[in-house]
């Protein structure tokens, strides 16, 4: 079957670091995708892995380890404007397949 | 560029109704996904379209369809509505492929009584 884990929600304080992680286990892979997405609007695209290894934009970076299934998204200095949920998708050839996602809340 | 836009927004129905919900994908893109996305379930892919063709279709039942028109805007039907149907349908539209980068639309969010 088709898997995609993320943590429900986690919390972090303005100026901090954070890390989302994401495992997946699905039938197909082609790429790893992050999306931002707050409360009420439609999901934004963030990231987008293909191979192994960290690439980073901005305040924003995103790793992925395909033999291991995993990726994370971190998240550096941290602004009240980064609450909002983080949507792991795999690109599983002809579909997107989205994780529940972490809702991130970032306090003062 | 106009980003995809979806109407409309809100939307009140009663069980056994029907309804359409509508897409325009942003002008050259080729490819419209349609999710349901609910608090405990996340994003559930609905189907895409090409070309007017469904392409791909997610595990849902046969009340849950949709058509693309040659112009790439694609609209979504769910008939026999039940309460469990109340959710954000969020429609996606990518140059080529599903695979590719997505822009979401903002989403109708659908509530059945």
């Amino acid at each position: 079957g088709q898997n995609i884990d993320q943590p429900t929600e986690m919390t972090a304080t303005e100026g901090a670091i954070v890390q989302i992680n994401c495992t997946y286990q699905t039938s197909g892979f082609n790429g790893l995708f992050w999306y931002q997405q707050h409360a009420g609007e439609a999901p934004t695209f963030l990231s987008y892995n293909v191979l192994d290894g960290l690439e980073e934009k901005g305040r924003f970076s995103s790793f992925l380890s395909r033999s291991k299934g995993y990726s994370y998204l971190l998240l550096k200095e941290l602004q009240m404007k980064d609450s909002a949920s983080y949507l792991c998708a795999v690109d599983n050839t002809d579909k997107l397949i989205f994780g529940t996602g972490t809702r991130l809340q970032v306090f003062p | 560029k106009a980003g995809v836009t979806q109407t409309p927004r809100y939307l009140i129905k009663t069980r056994g109704q029907q309804v359409t919900l509508s897409c325009s994908p942003i002008s050259g893109h080729r490819s419209v996904s349609w999710y349901q996305q609910t608090p405990g379930q996340g994003l559930q892919f609905l189907f895409e379209y090409f070309s007017e063709t469904q392409r791909n279709k997610g595990n849902f039942p046969g009340r849950f369809s949709g058509r693309q028109f040659s112009n790439s805007r694609s609209e979504m039907n769910v008939s026999t509505l039940e309460l469990g149907d109340s959710a954000l349908y969020l429609c996606a539209s990518s140059l080529n492929a599903a695979g590719n980068e997505q822009f979401f639309g903002p989403g109708t969010r659908l509530t059945v009584l």
